[in-house]
């Protein structure tokens, strides 16, 4: 399974403000997903990030709010922009891939907390 | 549109017994269920995968169960053990390879 590590893992921010969080993974994947849980709620999917092609948003994500970089196999970034109380949340990137194909193995997550 | 549910309230159980979660699911066909372990301040960790074809699937103390016409999952722990405790997510795919996850369940093995 691949091993995925994301940085930060927690930041506190201001109203205003934006926060890029890196995503890095150990071996090349194809397709890296984004997504947001805030606090008690499920994974809602951001964006799909495919290497060498603009990211996928889903249907309430713009990429003026959260612009997307994926410049190579193993790395991706996710930039939370303008950012609100609202957008204080745990975000998660993941890859799709290892033995069972249609799986999908996370990182650790960055807490954000925007005040 | 989609809904997926889960047992919104925590799952009580006594460690040995068997725990069971349920996933429930609407305006959804999907070719695949998944389901996740997620421990507080984690990402979500793979358990296992069943398809639309499939009934059951195993794995050491787990059970997944597949009913494609009830659109029902039930996710089976058996012997249940303290560090059985976690939230529990079921996940549905499809062709486009992207994920709709479920709110998840909590579930507390006491010892």
């Amino acid at each position: 399974s691949a091993v995925i590590s994301q940085k930060p893992s927690r930041d506190i921010c201001q109203r205003g403000t934006s926060l890029t969080i890196q995503c890095q993974v150990d071996s090349q994947v194809t397709m890296m997903f984004w997504y947001r849980q805030q606090p008690g709620q499920s994974l809602t999917l951001i964006a799909t990030a495919n290497q060498g092609s603009e990211a996928t948003y889903e249907s309430g994500f713009v990429i003026d709010k959260f612009p997307i970089s994926r410049p190579n196999l193993t790395f991706s970034t996710l930039t939370v922009s303008n950012m609100s109380p609202e957008d204080s949340s745990i975000y998660l990137c993941s890859v799709e891939g290892g033995g069972i194909p249609d799986t999908q193995y996370f990182g650790p997550g960055t807490r954000l907390t925007v005040l | 549109s989609q809904k997926i549910e889960q047992n919104s309230e925590a799952l009580n159980i006594q460690e040995g017994k068997t725990a069971t979660l349920t996933c429930n699911y609407t305006n959804y066909s999907p070719a695949y269920l998944q389901w996740y372990r997620q421990d507080p301040g984690r990402g979500p960790v793979f358990l296992l995968l069943i398809r639309e074809n499939e009934k059951e699937k195993r794995k050491e103390r787990l059970k997944v169960t597949f009913d494609t016409t009830l659109k029902q999952s039930l996710f089976h722990i058996t012997a249940s053990q303290p560090a059985d405790s976690a939230t529990y997510l079921c996940a549905l795919g499809g062709a486009t390879n992207k994920l709709i996850f479920g709110t998840g369940t909590l579930l507390a093995v006491q010892p």
